[in-house]
């Protein structure tokens, strides 16, 4: 089943210890995506790749990092979370050619 | 550069009325057009797309959207709302590369 997962689906961490989001996604796609999503804003992307070893910045960068080492894989990662990066975020990947984004399930992140 | 509006962050209709929300779009480059649809601790799931030719656009469960480009709109319209249509509704325009979406539009839907 040609999907986007992510891991861990719920977590709950306390300011500053570093975590990693994972994404993969199965469909041999080129461009991939972490938005995060806040009640009456929407959805803002972070980071996108359009190929491995290509990143490059959304509209909402700080204090998040990510690595593109493998086509299937874009994980986000957070070095020193805070309480306002507390969101849901989601992965997304497309083909290079093609309009549709697929999107993973989501990932709940609170920060205390 | 591009964006999105939507306007109306919640929109209430009765089952069986008409339902429509409203999209409109700002973009450099001509438009790709998107909408959305999240439900209850889902991700998101592709209604329908506008890229090129016709510019009504028909898409899953019964909606559909018109691209005005004068009006610089993408409103969505579904005939007969149904209890099962209560989610959140995100338009969203492609440019380059990128996906910038509208910060959303809740449909409640009451018996």
């Amino acid at each position: 089943e040609a999907q986007v997962t992510q891991n861990p689906r719920y977590l709950i961490t306390v300011t500053g210890k570093k975590l990693t989001v994972t994404c993969s996604q199965n469909m041999n796609h080129e461009y991939m995506s972490w938005y995060r999503q806040d009640p009456g804003l929407g959805l803002r992307q972070i980071y996108y790749s359009m190929n491995v070893e290509v990143t490059d910045k959304g509209d909402v960068p700080e204090g998040y990092k990510v690595s593109r080492k493998e086509k299937r894989n874009f994980p986000l990662i957070l070095e020193s979370p805070s309480p306002n990066q507390t969101s849901l975020y989601f992965c997304a990947s497309r083909g290079l050619r093609r309009d549709e984004q697929f999107f993973g399930p989501g990932t709940r992140l609170t920060v205390l | 550069a591009q964006s999105v509006t939507q306007l109306g962050s919640h929109v209430s209709v009765s089952e069986g009325a008409l339902v429509l929300l409203r999209c409109n779009y700002s973009s450099s480059v001509p438009p790709y057009l998107f909408w959305y649809v999240q439900y209850p601790n889902q991700g998101l799931q592709l209604l329908l797309k506008y890229t090129t030719g016709a510019t009504l656009v028909k898409g899953i469960n019964g909606f559909e959207a018109e691209f005005k480009k004068s009006e610089t709109s993408f409103h969505l319209t579904k005939p007969s709302a149904h209890m099962s249509d209560a989610a959140e509704y995100f338009c969203a325009v492609k440019g380059y590369s990128t996906l910038t979406f509208g910060k959303g539009t809740m449909l409640l839907v009451s018996p």
